[in-house]
């Protein structure tokens, strides 16, 4: 069964670049989609990006597009999310998630890293 | 983009009470490709139900979920303690796959 790991807690300032890690731990990894989810404090779960292990297909949130990036290394079976100039308004909880390439539960993510707390400071 | 809104915004109940959760889409969800899940302080989400109705491995049959289109419920039969956490709905039918603002629900 997969199991999802992720980097620790950073503190950045603003302007400066991040990318945060999430290893995979299951065999099938490449047959996973993995995901990622943002919560600011005090505030709800935001879909942000989704990418495809396997061919490294990814869809991103409008509200995301263009400012992170998600990649993955299928070698050491990781996931990235990846800003290249963080803002304040970046500090929050970022979770990864996995979910099957196929059937009626992909894109429902029933496999949770511990969550990665990113603080930036003005 | 689909848009969820749910209500109601805080749920206050008693345990033992039944608990229901209500998720509506600004359009139809594909394949009723909705899903469940809990948060509490602290843990990542849980995932309780996908594709609408169908439980997630280890979820208790005291969750059930149901729907069609953009109109989508979750119920669960008799609250133990353990369930108040907030519930978000997220669809997965069309990207991007958007959450709803989330569910409170508090104990009485």
């Amino acid at each position: 069964e997969m199991q999802l790991v992720q980097s620790g807690a950073e503190v950045k300032k603003a302007g400066e670049s991040l990318r945060i890690s999430c290893k995979g731990s299951a065999d099938s990894f490449i047959t996973y989609w993995i995901g990622w989810v943002r919560q600011m404090p005090g505030k709800g779960l935001e879909w942000v990006a989704i990418i495809y292990a396997g061919d490294s297909r990814t869809r991103y949130s409008p509200s995301f597009q263009g400012r992170i990036t998600t990649s993955v290394d299928k070698s050491i079976t990781t996931a990235y999310l990846q800003w290249n100039s963080l803002k304040a308004s970046d500090t929050a909880m970022y979770f990864c998630a996995s979910t099957p390439g196929g059937g009626d539960s992909s894109g429902a993510f029933d496999i949770w890293g511990q969550g990665t707390v990113v603080t930036v400071s003005s | 983009e689909i848009v969820l809104t749910q209500s109601p915004g805080t749920l206050s109940l008693s345990p033992g009470e039944r608990a229901t959760l209500s998720c509506r889409a600004s359009q139809s969800v594909t394949s009723n490709y909705l899903a469940w899940y809990q948060k509490t302080p602290g843990q990542a989400p849980r995932l309780l139900m996908y594709a609408a109705s169908s439980r997630a491995t280890g979820i208790p049959d005291r969750f059930s979920g149901s729907g069609s289109g953009t109109d989508f419920t979750l119920t669960i039969s008799r609250l133990e303690p353990a369930d108040f956490a907030v519930y978000y709905c997220q669809q997965y039918g069309s990207s991007p796959y958007t959450f709803g603002q989330g569910t409170k629900l508090e104990i009485k």
